[in-house]
């Protein structure tokens, strides 16, 4: 099956921008997870929504904020970019099981590039 | 709070073993790990619950030890194909939200 599919997956904006990334999950998957990827950070935790509600948000500004969709398709806004905002965003989709996310299945990502 | 991984890196020679830790100061739900090679997505290798239920490669085996938080990774008789950075992600018991290590960089070199 079809795994997580991310669009745009690269994209290059000016500072004050703002940029709408977009991701779909496993059929099926009705979790969605969104981290920031950035060399020596690691993998930041942004906001994991489920059945179109944001379940857990990271510690991120409000800058950075998402939706999902009654598909489970979900996007991610950042508003006013800032150079510190280039990285690798992905999006994770998870089958839910009680309240775990359990396993996760990533996307390729979407690298953005603050210029 | 993102759990603690070590070491930060490793090199190995093709068959040798390696084991990569992760603590949590929290009490968890789950802990899974993930490999993610240069330029890819990270891919799922193991999760392991709380009660003991574990689920993933075949040839990777983990541990997880509930009343200290901790999970480790064991690659026994690595290959070429082991190396990248190896993730894990936590969950709490109050579930949701999981959170990664900053990773530990493996080389297996020939």
């Amino acid at each position: 099956k079809a795994g997580v599919t991310q669009t745009p997956r690269y994209l290059i904006k000016t500072r004050g921008q703002q940029v709408t990334l977009s991701c779909s999950p496993i059929s099926g998957h009705r979790s969605v997870s969104w981290y920031q990827q950035t060399p020596g950070q690691g993998l930041q935790f942004l906001f994991e929504y489920f059945s179109e509600t944001q379940r857990n948000k990271g510690n991120f500004p409000g800058r950075f904020s998402g939706r999902q969709f009654s598909n489970s398709r979900s996007e991610m806004n950042v508003s006013t970019l800032e150079l510190g905002d280039s990285a690798l965003y992905l999006c994770a989709s998870s089958f839910v099981r009680d309240r775990s996310t359990g396993e996760l299945f990533f996307g390729e990502g979407s690298r953005l590039t603050v210029l | 709070q993102q759990p603690v991984q070590s070491p930060q890196a490793v090199i190995l020679r093709e068959g040798e073993d390696a084991v990569i830790n992760c603590s949590s100061s929290k009490a968890l739900y789950s802990v899974h790990w993930y490999r993610q090679k240069h330029g890819e997505a990270p891919v799922f290798l193991m999760i392991l619950l709380k009660g003991g239920e574990q689920k993933g490669h075949e040839k990777i085996s983990a541990s997880f030890n509930e009343k200290k938080q901790q999970s480790s990774l064991y690659l026994t008789a690595s290959q070429l194909s082991y190396s990248g950075t190896y993730f894990c992600g936590t969950e709490p018991t109050n579930a949701g939200k999981s959170t990664f290590g900053d990773g530990t960089t493996l080389t297996v070199k020939p």
